[in-house]
């Protein structure tokens, strides 16, 4: 079955950019049907929509972050990747990757990584 | 946009029934049926027990149900057991083509 891996730095500081990827294995990235998704959690919060990336390459985010927000996709490697500019504290975080499946579940997000930690401070 | 509402948290005793509400606008929850909802355990990822409203994936309990009316979408659990204490998150799709989540209900079974 398909299973997602977040990779990145896990300890930032201010103004940087977060730079993280998701490794997409058990299946193509490239299969239709599928929209790529980043999600985020704060500590103790609950959890936010930062978008998505389908194979073809059309991209969705959320409004409140789309000035600061990139995804990408690289069918060669199976991946695709969010970059978050100018970070502040407020983005620590728990960064999740998952599917959001339009064949079966419309829009479900039916697969998630494991999420990986996010800490911003100088 | 702005998140779905759900009560911060609810309680009930095993063997009971509670409803959690996911409150949004005729843009999300009240524009089309692509609401899901999910669980999540302390420390875990989480986990898609309802979508398309009130349609649930194959493994999860018939113990769990979705509906919608409006702008507001439901989950049901029925006959709670000491495992279904989570946090529980909707999430709809919207007329802009973008994902948003609730604020999260913390379900505490007694």
């Amino acid at each position: 079955q398909v299973q997602l891996q977040e990779s990145g730095p896990g300890l930032l500081k201010p103004s940087q950019t977060l730079s993280l990827t998701c490794t997409v294995s058990g299946g193509s990235i490239s299969s239709g049907g599928y929209y790529w998704s980043w999600i985020r959690q704060h500590p103790g919060k609950g959890l936010e929509w930062i978008g998505y990336i389908y194979y073809s390459g059309s991209t969705y985010s959320s409004p409140s972050l789309e000035s600061r927000v990139s995804i990408s996709v690289d069918t060669s490697k199976n991946q695709f990747s969010l970059k978050l500019s100018s970070l502040t504290a407020a983005d620590t975080a728990v960064y999740y990757c998952g599917r959001s499946n339009t064949k079966q579940y419309y829009y479900g997000l039916d697969v998630w990584g494991q999420g990986t930690t996010v800490t911003v401070s100088s | 946009q702005s998140a779905l509402t759900q009560p911060a948290s609810v309680s009930e005793s095993p063997g009971q029934s509670i409803t959690i509400s996911c409150t949004g606008t005729g843009s999300d929850v009240g524009g089309h049926n692509y609401v899901s909802w999910y669980q999540q355990h302390p420390g875990k990822a989480p986990k898609l027990i309802i979508y398309e409203v009130s349609n649930r994936p194959s493994g999860v309990s018939d113990r769990f149900s979705g509906s919608k009316s409006g702008n507001t979408a439901s989950l049901t659990i029925s006959g709670l057991q000491a495992e279904d204490e989570a946090d529980y998150y909707c999430n709809s799709y919207t007329t802009s083509r973008t994902l948003v989540f609730g604020g999260g209900t913390k379900l505490t079974v007694l």
